[in-house]
Formats: structure tokens, sequence, C-alpha cells
């Protein structure tokens, strides 16, 4: 079975350009989350997507941050304009029940 | 103040050892709680679930202590291919966020 996947494994761009992120998670797995990593740090949550439906995004930074899910399938995290607190690894995990299982991440540099 | 709080060490033992980190937790309302290895640049792992009444799974065992408020993972017997970092994590609020500690670094040498 197929794990989550996340596209790109790594992204370097400049300030106050877009990135957008997309994950796949596993087939069947109604919760997707998206945390991210910073240098030095823990990994923090964002959001949490039920199907396509928004549960909790507590954790998105701000406004320059766009989570979507349509169809509830993978979903992609935008960010714009990247400002450069935005580099991290970015990972996405699915589950369908309580342990959440993490796709490769995505590197994002933001320069 | 963190809400999962970890050593970030490195412990550093030598193969055949027997290591043991702790992890404490500062919301006592945190229902789950996990320990996830994450190898370098890699994603993190689920090891093991920690269950009250404490889980073994091969060289591994998991305690959970909710008086005290912490967890630990003892590795039995430690091979090379255990060295990653260690990450702890508990499971708390209406959404059941998960809480990641910063993680544990082991080195397991010859």
């Amino acid at each position: 079975e197929a794990g989550v996947t996340q596209f790109p494994s790594h992204s370097v761009i400049e300030k106050g350009q877009t990135v957008t992120l997309r994950c796949d998670p596993i087939s069947g797995h109604d919760n997707l989350y998206w945390y991210r990593r910073v240098m030095g740090k823990e990994i923090k949550f964002l959001l949490h997507f039920v199907k396509e439906s928004k549960q909790d995004e507590s954790g998105m930074p701000n406004n320059r941050f766009l989570a979507e899910r349509t169809g509830g399938t993978y979903s992609t995290l935008k960010v714009q304009p990247a400002e450069l607190e935005d580099s991290g690894v970015y990972f996405c995990a699915s589950s369908l029940g309580t342990a959440r299982f993490f796709g490769p991440g995505t590197r994002l540099t933001v320069l | 103040r963190k809400e999962v709080e970890q050593d970030p060490g490195p412990f550093n033992v030598p193969e055949g050892a027997t290591v043991a980190f702790n992890c404490t937790y500062s919301n006592s309302a945190s229902q789950s709680f996990f320990w996830y290895r994450q190898d370098c640049r890699k994603e993190p792992k689920l090891l093991m679930s920690v269950y009250s009444s404490g889980n073994e799974d091969g060289r591994f065992t998991a305690q959970l202590n909710r008086a005290s408020q912490y967890i630990s993972l003892l590795i039995r017997d430690s091979k090379l291919s255990d060295s990653a970092t260690y990450l702890c994590v508990a499971q708390a609020g209406n959404f059941n966020k998960f809480y990641f500690g910063s993680g544990t670094k082991l080195n397991v040498k010859p």
C-alpha cells in the first residue's frame, strides 16, 4: 500500500514569491494534517482536514498560508507571499484513527 | 512553556547497551501518547503507542506515568540501526491535536 506522498521534495524560492505544496494521503484516510518544522524547533501542527472540511486550522501562522482539500483527496498548502521565516520542512500526515502516518516532507527554503 | 519536553541528547551508547529516554508533558488532559522515530532528513515513523499499563515491542518498552506526567522509552540491546531521533508525542484537545517534543538524538556506536 502506498504511503503519504508529498511534492515537491525540495523548493527554493525568493522572498515574495508563491509556493504550493501538495500532499496525497493514504487512500481511504479521511483525516489529513499539515505540520511544519523550522530549524532547531519541534514539529508544529498547522491544520487538520476531515475529508474536504477544515476541522482545525488553529496552527496556521497567518493569512499568507492557505490550505485546500477539494474533493477530500489530495491537499495543497500555498504560501503567498513567502517570507524568510517560512523556511522549514512541511510534513503532511494522514490517519484513519489515532496514529498519524507522515509523508517525506517538503523542504522549503526562502531566500 | 512547551507542551512536550525532551532532553535533546545526543545519547552516545555502544552496541548492546540499554538506553532510556524520558519525556514530560504539560497538559494533564492529554489522552494518548506515542513515540516516533525520525531518521536524518526523513519523515517521522510511528515506533509505538504508549499505554497506561506499559507496553513492550521486542527490544522496546514504553511506559506512561500520568501522576508525574512523563513517558519513557527503553531500548535494550541497542543496534547500530537504532541510531535516530526519537520524538515524543502527546495528543490532547478537542480535535486530538498532536504535540511533539523536539526529539532526543541517539547514536549507537560499534
